[in-house]
């Protein structure tokens, strides 16, 4: 299994909703990322899990509370969140933590708020 | 936190033709890596080249680094319409990639 599955693909919430973004990988990888991306841009990094500690917050609001439950789930726990934080929301995987190793992305939550 | 400027931003080609897209970086790094991303899905790694090694292959995909320059190129030959999607650099310093601006590169059939 080399693949990143993410749930849901597709997520509409309102401003004072809670939900949560879950990513999934069975590569045995050890790293685990968020990244937000807007619409023409690069993606931009959010957190980085490394052994399930989480080891970057990227200046992040805290309407975004990530979650590393065991070494092979990551959430995105979202709740008041604004409209301009609508975007594709991606996880990614690597096989350790650090600079060396590819990324394995999923397909992605695409995200609006409205 | 950008890192890497692309260019071009976008580039319109037909097949069988040859694209380059270039890639440009501020500060020192470990690797560089290339990815394809394909309209609002997940991106794919293409290739990882070390900050010791000045080009590298991997079927139709060519990547050359000069350090000194802090730059990277990537050529794909011969290009096919399942190419058209966007390509993005990504260095490696510490324990993050950060992405370049990105090209968006259709190849006309």
């Amino acid at each position: 299994d080399t693949e990143v599955t993410q749930t849901p693909k597709h997520l509409v919430m309102g401003m004072t909703n809670k939900k949560s973004l879950k990513c999934e990988q069975h590569m045995g990888h050890r790293a685990m990322y968020w990244y937000k991306q807007k619409a023409k841009k690069p993606p931009e990094l959010m957190f980085v899990y490394s052994y399930e500690k989480l080891s970057i917050n990227e200046s992040v609001p805290s309407r975004f509370s990530p979650e590393c439950p065991n070494s092979s789930l990551l959430n995105l726990h979202l709740h008041a969140l604004q409209p301009e934080d609508s975007a594709l929301y991606l996880c990614a995987s690597s096989y350790r933590g650090g600079d060396y190793n590819e990324q394995f992305f999923g397909p992605g939550t695409r995200l609006t708020v409205l | 936190s950008q890192q890497g400027e692309e260019d071009p931003q976008a580039l319109s080609i037909q097949e069988g033709e040859n694209a380059t897209m270039n890639c440009s970086y501020k500060t020192s790094i470990n690797n560089l890596q290339w990815y394809r991303q394909n309209s609002g899905r997940g991106l794919v790694h293409l290739i990882l080249i070390r900050s010791n090694e000045r080009e590298k292959h991997s079927g139709r995909l060519r990547v050359t680094l000069d350090t000194s320059k802090k730059s990277s190129s990537l050529l794909i030959t011969a290009s096919r319409a399942a190419d058209t999607a966007s390509y993005f650099c990504a260095t490696a310093n510490t324990d993050k990639l950060i992405f370049g601006t990105g090209t968006r590169l259709q190849v006309f059939p």
